[in-house]
């Protein structure tokens, strides 16, 4: 297993348009969680889900941000009219709810959006 | 509501040196802490993961304790290396539910420059 893999790394847009982020975890964690990270700061949560259910969604996530993971495997965020604001690095980390490593997170490289 | 802290926001150090690197927060109801690192532009690796009944945990030459009725973690790194330059964050875990495990609350991370 490679881990946490995002793609795209790198996606510049023009403000209004709609961006779609994907994220595959590490194959046998059942949790799933984005972040968002703004230059300077930690990232902070956005949405988890275990298995194929969303769990929590943060209060930093308006509705113009989705996000599902159809099949309990890979997830998608999409963000709808994008906003100058939105740019920051969007983070996925995977963790298991079993075994030796429950509770530990372990993140993807990310995806960096720049709207223009 | 748990507020993370890290000081110094930036260290520079020669090589060689022991690095020590702060985290402090004010919730001690956690589940555990982990310490990441984060090269530019890229996402966070894990270093150390700390369970809240533990004090220490140690990985060659990186060491982290903890000291949860102070709201403390110390991250230990020593005989400093240029390949160690990097943001280093420490993230707590809340201890409220199995569903909250991995809302991490970050710090805003200590810069590392190590000097050759």
């Amino acid at each position: 297993d490679t881990g946490v893999s995002q793609d795209p790394r790198h996606k510049i847009t023009k403000r209004g348009q709609n961006v779609t982020f994907r994220c595959d975890p590490i194959s046998e964690h059942n949790r799933l969680y984005w972040y968002r990270q703004t230059l300077g700061q930690g990232p902070e949560f956005l949405t988890y889900f275990q298995n194929e259910a969303q769990l929590e969604k943060s209060r930093l996530l308006s509705d113009r941000f989705s996000a599902e993971r159809p099949k309990g495997s890979f997830s998608t965020l999409e963000i709808q009219r994008t906003e100058q604001g939105d740019s920051a690095m969007y983070l996925c980390a995977s963790s298991s709810t079993s075994g030796p490593w429950t509770g530990e997170l372990f993140f993807g490289e990310g995806s960096r959006l720049t709207v223009l | 509501k748990q507020e993370v802290t890290q000081i110094p926001a930036a260290l520079s150090v020669p090589e060689g040196e022991n690095l020590v690197l702060n985290c402090s927060f004010t919730d001690s109801a956690i589940y555990n802490l982990q310490w990441f690192r984060q090269d530019p532009g890229k996402g966070l690796t894990s270093l150390l993961l700390i369970q809240s009944s533990q004090r220490e945990q140690t990985s060659g030459r990186l060491n982290a304790s903890l000291d949860k009725s102070s709201g403390r973690s110390t991250l230990y790194i020593a005989a400093s290396q240029p390949g160690d330059s990097a943001t280093y964050l420490c993230a707590v875990s809340p201890a409220l539910t199995t569903d909250s495990w991995g809302k991490l609350q970050f710090g805003a991370g200590t810069q590392v420059v190590v000097t050759p």
